[in-house]
């Protein structure tokens, strides 16, 4: 079965940076877009973006270009999000999700997450 | 950016009632990329509900979606006791963009 297996929780000072890991298996790794989204404490989710694990492309939210990188290492079919210059309004759960596939001849909805990864923010 | 709207922010029912969860597109949503997520406290989204209507493997038929264009609804036709938490739905036609959620609470 598809899984999608996160890092453990991280606790960060103001200004260092966090990377988050997301290992899938049960499925092609390169065939399917991966997402990052974000939830503050009692608060919605919010989408960051994607990275295509073929070719690595990523696409960011403008909300945070110039702090989040994508990458991927398909030898271990692991995806990451490391995110810099954190602030306490970082503090979240960070989830992984597997969208559309590779290529996009149609698009899918999120049918499969990862556990999340909370990301503390403290000084 | 697709903005989109849910209400209410909460709903307050019994076991065994019907809920009507509504969610609003600023924009049209092209092909009905429009799904809905259930989340329990400390749990990841589960897709319920993708393409507007269609229901995802393990959804039970109480779970019902409908809809197009800007206008969307979800409705659980009688409420279980596993039922009460909080729905996002979320568009995947144009990048990607979540409601705010709505809460179903015990009244």
């Amino acid at each position: 079965q598809v899984q999608l297996v996160q890092s453990g929780a991280e606790v960060k000072k103001p200004g260092a940076s966090v990377k988050v890991s997301c290992e899938t298996s049960g499925y092609t790794f390169t065939g399917y877009h991966i997402h990052w989204v974000r939830q503050a404490p009692g608060q919605g989710l919010e989408w960051m973006g994607w990275i295509k694990p073929t070719s690595g492309d990523t696409k960011y939210t403008e909300k945070f270009q110039g702090r989040v990188t994508m990458t991927r290492d398909t030898s271990s079919s692991t995806a990451y999000m490391e995110l810099t210059r954190l602030t306490s309004d970082d503090t979240a759960v960070f989830f992984c999700a597997r969208g559309s596939p590779v290529p996009a001849t149609v698009k899918l909805a999120f049918d499969s997450w990862g556990q999340g990864t909370l990301v503390t923010v403290s000084s | 950016e697709i903005v989109l709207t849910q209400s209410p922010g909460t709903l307050s029912l019994s076991p065994g009632e019907r809920a009507t969860l509504s969610c609003r597109a600023s924009q049209s949503v092209t092909s009905n990329y429009l799904a809905w997520y259930q989340q329990k406290p400390g749990q990841a989204p589960r897709l319920l509900i993708y393409g507007a209507s269609s229901r995802a493997t393990g959804t039970p038929d109480r779970f019902s979606g409908s809809g197009s264009g800007t206008d969307f609804t979800l409705t659980i036709s009688r409420l279980e006791p596993e039922d009460f938490a909080v729905y996002y739905c979320n568009q995947y036609a144009s990048s990607r963009t979540f409601g705010q959620g709505t809460k179903v609470e015990i009244e």
